[in-house]
């Protein structure tokens, strides 16, 4: 089984500012893909960034960076100049495989960004 | 971008009844899409895998007989929550998988989620 923990329940930064969420997993596999994925209020599931296994390079999306460390099952994310429109439920999440589709979620991080 | 129309995005029921969830690709085919179901305050959790022309794949702990999933063409998959009871009540989220073409890889697309809620 897939297991996904993300140790930080919520997490606040100040607006322009960089937090880096927590997540670490346990697997077997040696090819799988990692997500985060947003979800504000209304619940959307949001892609944020993505990243393969077998890629050693981090994955960057403009201010969203990942730092994997696939030896020590890490994947955190780091959000650079913190936006208001950032706050909201942040999921890692764990696909196994090469094949999309079956996703295995963290607890989630609730990050807050203040003015 | 690819969408992934959920319907309804919100229902209630009374115990007893049964509920049909919709979630539809628009613009791609999916032979395969995915059924999660998430608890106020708490994660997704994945229920099952839903295969074009052929039987659900269900994760361990989810009831078939309780969680009907239909997938009967490229474009649509259904869930259908039988005999619904208070605590079937959560917010159930579709995904599709846009199938990989030449030159495109595989992405994955959330619908916008039901909130079912059974009195």
């Amino acid at each position: 089984a897939q297991t996904v923990t993300q140790s930080q329940p919520e997490m606040s930064v100040q607006e322009a500012e960089t937090v880096t969420l927590s997540c670490t997993y346990d697997t077997s596999e040696s090819n799988y893909y990692l997500f985060w994925y947003k979800q504000p209020p209304s619940r959307q599931m949001i892609l944020v960034i993505r990243q393969e296994a077998y890629k050693q390079q981090n994955a960057t999306e403009n201010r969203f960076s990942v730092n994997f460390q696939k030896a020590a099952k890490s994947f955190s994310l780091k959000i650079s100049d913190s936006q208001l429109g950032d706050t909201a439920m942040y999921f890692c999440a764990f696909n196994r495989g090469s094949t999309l589709g079956r996703l295995y979620f963290g607890r989630g991080t609730q990050l807050t960004v203040w003015p | 971008g690819a969408v992934v129309s959920q319907h309804p995005s919100r229902v209630i029921c009374k115990s007893g009844t049964s509920v049909k969830i919709e979630c539809r690709s628009l613009d791609f085919q999916a032979t395969t899409m995915f059924w999660y179901r998430q608890f106020p305050k708490q994660s997704l959790m994945l229920m099952a895998t839903s295969n074009e022309g052929s039987k659900a794949t269900y994760e361990q702990g989810v009831e078939k007989d309780k969680f009907l999933i239909n997938h009967a063409s490229l474009t649509l998959s259904t869930l259908t929550v039988t005999s619904a009871h208070p605590e079937d009540s959560s917010f159930y989220i579709c995904s599709a998988r846009q199938n990989e073409r030449q030159g495109v890889n595989e992405k994955l697309f959330f619908g916008s989620g039901t909130q079912l809620s059974v009195l």
